[in-house]
């Protein structure tokens, strides 16, 4: 069964330092997203990504976030200057053209900013 | 304030018994997921629910969705320590229309069944 992927599974920077979060979303999806989720909290809505650009953003994705499509496959997640307080998991999602919503989540990528 | 709500935040069970989890909102959803996700993982689709008074059955647990599409919840019969997971409703609200491609996570229930 197609699945998304994340890598890395787990990720210690030091604050101000710039991270990479990698997502392989299911290959037929077109529709593609970011969320996070701080340790005992709710899973919250960071940033959408279709047709090459972002569709919709939360208030939590200012300027030191930002997403791209590399190729064909990958979908990434930049953080440029850490801060301690992005310290969670963060998932990637994916989804088809179907009018439901029905997003299929990631493992996670823990980053630990110290 | 909380768009979405569930109760109850945190229930613990012996293996066997039967549960009910909810979630709620004072608003319309247009389409309504839940997920359960266990620790250090990401949510798993369940189910999604769309009509209003939908019921979903999914081996032992049974989904439904009120009439005026404002709550949703969870019947788990039979409770086994598999079942064990935080188990969150997500979904687009209808005023999100505008939104285009938002979906709303509630707090979550976690669930602990006990051998």
């Amino acid at each position: 069964e197609p699945e998304v992927t994340q890598t890395p599974s787990h990720q210690v920077t030091q604050m101000g330092q710039e991270v990479i979060l990698r997502c392989v979303p299911i290959s037929n999806h077109l529709y593609f997203y970011w969320y996070r989720q701080i340790l005992g909290q709710k899973v919250e809505f960071l940033v959408s990504f279709y047709n090459n650009e972002i569709s919709e953003k939360s208030e939590i994705f200012d300027d030191q976030f930002s997403v791209e499509r590399p190729d064909g496959s990958n979908f990434t997640l930049k953080i440029r200057s850490t801060k301690l307080e992005d310290s969670a998991m963060y998932f990637c999602a994916s989804r088809d053209r179907g009018i439901f919503y029905e997003q299929y989540f990631g493992p996670g990528t823990r980053l630990t900013v110290t | 304030t909380q768009l979405l709500e569930q109760s109850p935040q945190f229930l613990s069970i012996q293996e066997g018994e039967n549960l009910t989890v909810y979630c709620n909102s004072s608003s319309v959803f247009s389409s309504l997921q839940w997920y359960r996700q266990e620790p250090g993982e990401g949510p798993v689709l369940l189910v999604t629910v769309v009509t209003g008074g939908e019921v979903k059955k999914l081996k032992r647990l049974t989904f439904q969705f009120g009439d005026a599409r404002k709550d949703s919840s969870l019947h788990i019969t039979a409770a086994q320590p598999g079942d064990t997971g935080l188990y969150l409703c997500a979904g687009r609200l209808l005023w999100m229309k505008t939104s285009y491609d938002k979906v709303i996570f509630g707090p979550g229930t976690s669930l602990s069944v006990i051998p």
